[in-house]
């Protein structure tokens, strides 16, 4: 019952900028745009999220498109060390369950 | 840097036994959370807490599962008369609405049901 789509994988060369698409066209207005990310098994790990304007933190940037129906994860430089699947997730803000989907493999290559 | 810690990070089990799996949240952080993953399935969420009580759960949590918060610092998932399909990777989230609101996850129990 996700409510996002998400390409199966990706590719990206190190150092290049990774830009990870996702649609999320159900959008409520009150909901955000969440993004995680799970290396290998371990625990998934939080990158950024957004309502409507563009964020950008110390790992990402998030590019939501003006009507809200997809955005755009940027990882500007990536290094071998940010292969892992990423998740695109729509919630509410506070104290509410994450949704996960199958999320985008991406896969940093030398 | 706070994190939350799960213990144990595997756990072995007889079909039909109980087990508990243990988490310590960060310290100031309101709201819990469980989540498992099957192996090569996605991550599922299992169960929410709040205020000492159970805020949300899903259709996955049914009465084989409880949540408790014995002492104010351990949040434990109690997984009565366990079966083969049992088997996944348990995670445990917390967050805190007032500074921020992403969910901070362990590192996962993986419980092995034999």
């Amino acid at each position: 019952d996700a409510k996002t789509t998400q390409p199966p994988s990706m590719d990206c060369a190190e150092g290049r900028a990774a830009n990870l698409p996702c649609n999320h066209s159900t959008i409520s207005g009150n909901e955000y745009v969440y993004w995680y990310r799970q290396i290998h098994s371990q625990g998934p790990q939080y990158i950024i999220h957004g309502l409507k304007n563009n964020e950008t933190n110390e790992m990402a940037s998030l590019i939501i498109t003006e009507d809200r129906k997809s955005s755009t994860l940027i990882l500007p430089h990536a290094t071998l060390r940010d292969t892992a699947v990423y998740y695109c997730i729509v919630g509410m803000e506070y104290g509410n369950k994450l949704v996960f989907g199958a999320g985008t493999i991406l896969r940093v290559k030398s | 840097e706070p994190e939350v810690t799960q213990t144990p990070s595997h756990q072995v089990t007889q079909m039909g036994q109980e087990v508990i799996l243990r988490c310590v949240p960060i310290s100031n952080h309101l709201y819990f959370y469980w989540y498992r993953q099957i192996l090569g399935q996605k991550v599922e969420f299992l169960v929410s807490f709040y205020n000492n009580e159970i805020s949300e759960k899903s259709e996955i949590f049914d009465d084989q599962f409880s949540v408790e918060r014995p002492d104010g610092s351990n949040f434990t998932l109690k997984i009565r008369s366990t079966k083969l399909e049992d088997s996944a990777m348990y995670f445990c989230a917390s967050s805190d609405p007032v500074t921020n609101t992403e969910a901070f996850f362990g590192q996962g129990t993986r419980l092995t049901v034999v």
